[in-house]
């Protein structure tokens, strides 16, 4: 079946960098993107940006884009997010999500467990 | 602050319907369709809603989707307690250039 299978969580301190994986298995790897979607702790979700499997381009949030870098490794199957100058309020779960393209609009299915990011001095 | 508006809870009783609410913008629920996320507390987002209305293959024809102007409704009848849980709102903004989502409305079943 179609899964997405993220890292562990991670503790970092103000100011450092943290990278999280999303393994995909189930599927044709090349034909989907792969969205980041992050969830502060009682807050709603937030779209970071997504990257294609295909050609590695990466699309960022206008939030995120100063400070973030999606990448793929196509020999593992693997996206990377990587989110550098952490501050506290960065402290939130991260998803990764498939992206489905159809000629209407796109959705995400499915989801990774999700990876804990906390920022904390 | 979320882009788009949601109640920040909603109840029913078992055997009741409820409907919840997305209000956004002409950059995104006014030109854009609304997809509805489910999320059980502690677990991932899962999809219950795109496309106008389609539901994927497990998600029971209970849940329905519409939209009116730059509003959107998620609606839930006949109530069952596993449907406690919280119900995200999302669309692609055009201003924004990027996916939004809802605060998320939790649904309690009482």
């Amino acid at each position: 079946q179609v899964q997405l299978v993220q890292s562990g969580a991670e503790v970092k301190k103000p100011g450092a960098s943290v990278k999280v994986s999303c393994k995909a298995s189930g599927y044709i790897f090349f034909n989907y993107g792969i969205s980041w979607v992050r969830q502060a702790p009682g807050q709603g979700l937030e779209w970071m940006g997504w990257t294609s499997a295909y050609n590695h381009n990466a699309t960022y949030a206008q939030d995120f884009q100063h400070r973030v870098t999606m990448t793929t490794d196509t020999s593992t199957r693997t996206v990377y997010l990587e989110l550098r100058s952490l501050r506290s309020d960065d402290t939130a779960v991260y998803y990764c999500a498939r992206r489905i393209t159809s000629p209407a609009e796109d959705w995400f299915d499915p989801w990774g467990q999700g990876t804990l990011v906390t920022v904390s001095s | 602050q979320s882009v788009l508006t949601q109640p920040p809870s909603a109840s029913g009783t078992p055997g009741q319907g409820v409907t919840i609410s997305c209000s956004g913008s002409p950059s995104n629920i006014g030109s854009k369709i609304v997809t509805w996320y489910q999320q059980v507390p502690g677990t991932a987002p899962k999809l219950l809603i795109h496309s106008n209305g389609q539901r994927p293959s497990g998600v029971p024809d209970r849940f329905s989707a519409s939209k009116s102007g730059t509003s959107a409704s998620l609606a839930i009848s006949g109530l069952q307690s596993e449907d406690e849980a919280d119900y995200h709102c999302a669309a692609w903004d055009d201003s924004l250039n990027g996916w939004v989502f809802g605060g998320g409305t939790k649904l309690t079943v009482l």
